[in-house]
């Protein structure tokens, strides 16, 4: 079966600061993706980046790159150089790429940037 | 422009009542997905369905049903609404299985006395 473990509820950061979210997963399939979601407070899930396990470099996309650890199975979320519109909540999710293909998201980190 | 739509946003209904929400996407996916959301737990999946007639259980299927009769729509019924209901459900798609972003609608919250 497959977990996502995310252990910081909050988290805050001091604009145009880098901050990194943590994300632990469990997974049995060989092959699986990685996702970070970010859900601002007006509610809607905003897809953000994609790691796949057999990708060798690092996703990264603008201001957020994963930084995944294969061996310590973590895949961690970096900002850089923070915005106050980065304050949401941030979930990392995970899919096997066999069986039955399904989502498992964590249980997210409300992250507020302060000015 | 594709989109995810859901319908009621906002739906208040009394235990024991039987209530659908809409799912619609014009993504033309093979893929769809029914979550839950609230507060600690994260967004947990209620079914899922690979395309026409095909539905599957996610982890907390239990007092929810779905059925897929076309590409565009996975309506999602609680058969017998329960207090523990009460929580904010997403509809999500995707374009195959082996796709590395869904698309979620913008939720529906649901209320129940």
């Amino acid at each position: 079966a497959q977990k996502i473990t995310q252990t910081q509820p909050g988290m805050f950061v001091q604009e145009k600061e880098a901050v990194t979210l943590d994300c632990t997963y469990d997974t049995s399939d060989q092959s699986y993706g990685l996702f970070w979601y970010k859900q601002p407070s007006s509610g809607e899930m905003i897809f953000l980046i994609y790691q796949g396990s057999y990708d060798e470099q690092n996703a990264t996309e603008g201001r957020y790159s994963l930084n995944f650890q294969k061996a310590r199975k973590s895949a961690n979320l970096v900002i850089s150089a923070s915005q106050l519109g980065d304050s949401a909540m941030y979930f990392c999710a995970s899919k096997g790429h066999s069986g039955t293909y399904k989502y498992i998201f964590g249980t997210g980190t409300r992250l507020k940037v302060l000015a | 422009d594709a989109e995810i739509t859901q319908s009621p946003r906002h739906k208040i209904t009394e235990t024991g009542r039987q209530v659908t929400l809409a799912c619609h996407q014009t993504w033309n996916h093979n893929n769809m997905f029914w979550y839950r959301q609230d507060l600690g737990h994260g967004l947990r999946l209620i079914h899922y369905s690979y395309g026409v007639q095909d539905t599957n259980k996610g982890e907390v299927s239990d007092g929810y049903s779905v059925s897929r009769s076309n590409t565009e729509d996975l309506p999602l019924t609680l058969e017998s609404a329960a207090s523990s209901q009460t929580s904010v459900y997403f509809c999500a798609s995707s374009e195959g299985q082996e796709a590395h972003e869904q698309y979620f609608g913008p939720g529906t919250r649901l209320t129940v006395t």
